[in-house]
């Protein structure tokens, strides 16, 4: 399965700043994903990470808090803007290497919102 | 809304039993059905995917579809302190995203 190497693995941020995590993949991938998931939760789909377009992101998630960004079929970013303490979570990048094949994720991101 | 719905336990066993994970899903549709293991503190990790009707087998891991039913489970046989974590079914959606259930958390008790 494809490496995937995610940055930074935590963090902890002021109120009102912005932090960016990159993904990124050691083969090219079909997919990229960016899932959340707040303490005690379970995973929630942020973003589909499209190459060379807009993201298409799920209800309850806007581009202007959480800007992604996907310049190639190995890389991408996810941006979570003027962050409030109900941003922390951890985030997690996913790819798809194939119509037929599980997803696999990243590390992840811990953030901490003070 | 497409959903996944699991028992999230916590579901206790003790050490060389059979756990039992279950799951159902709203999508008559869906086609491709996983479980992942996912220890605290740490992101998810495939154990098993199956994608027709019936059982499918990896070691100590069985994963059984019945898309009639909409279920889906997974037996862990002989379980281990180690495999105490919480499993999350996940089914593909129709973007090629998961959709996850809240997750089972499972405790082996040597």
């Amino acid at each position: 399965s494809a490496v995937i190497s995610q940055k930074p693995s935590r963090d902890i941020c002021q109120r009102g700043t912005s932090l960016t995590i990159q993904c990124q993949v050691d083969s090219q991938v079909t997919m990229m994903f960016w899932y959340r998931q707040q303490p005690g939760q379970s995973l929630t789909l942020i973003a589909t990470a499209n190459q060379g377009s807009e993201a298409t992101y799920e209800s309850g998630f806007v581009i202007d808090k959480f800007p992604i960004s996907r310049p190639n079929l190995t890389f991408s970013t996810l941006t979570v803007s003027n962050m409030s303490p109900e941003d922390s979570s951890i985030y997690l990048c996913s790819v798809l290497t194939g119509a037929n094949q599980p997803q696999h994720f990243g590390d992840g991101t811990r953030l901490s919102i003070l | 809304q497409k959903e996944v719905e699991q028992n999230s336990g916590p579901l206790s066993v003790p050490e060389g039993a059979i756990a039992s994970l279950n799951c159902t899903y709203s999508d008559r549709g869906s086609q491709s059905f996983f479980w992942y293991r996912q220890y605290s503190g740490k992101s998810p990790e495939l154990i098993m995917s199956i994608y027709s009707n019936g059982d499918k087998e990896d070691g100590r891991f069985t994963a059984q579809l019945n898309k009639a039913s909409q279920y889906v489970s997974l037996l862990i046989r002989d379980s281990q302190p180690s495999d105490s974590a919480t499993y999350l079914c996940a089914v593909r959606g129709s973007q090629g995203n998961l959709i996850f259930g809240k997750g089972t958390k499972l405790s082996v008790k040597p």
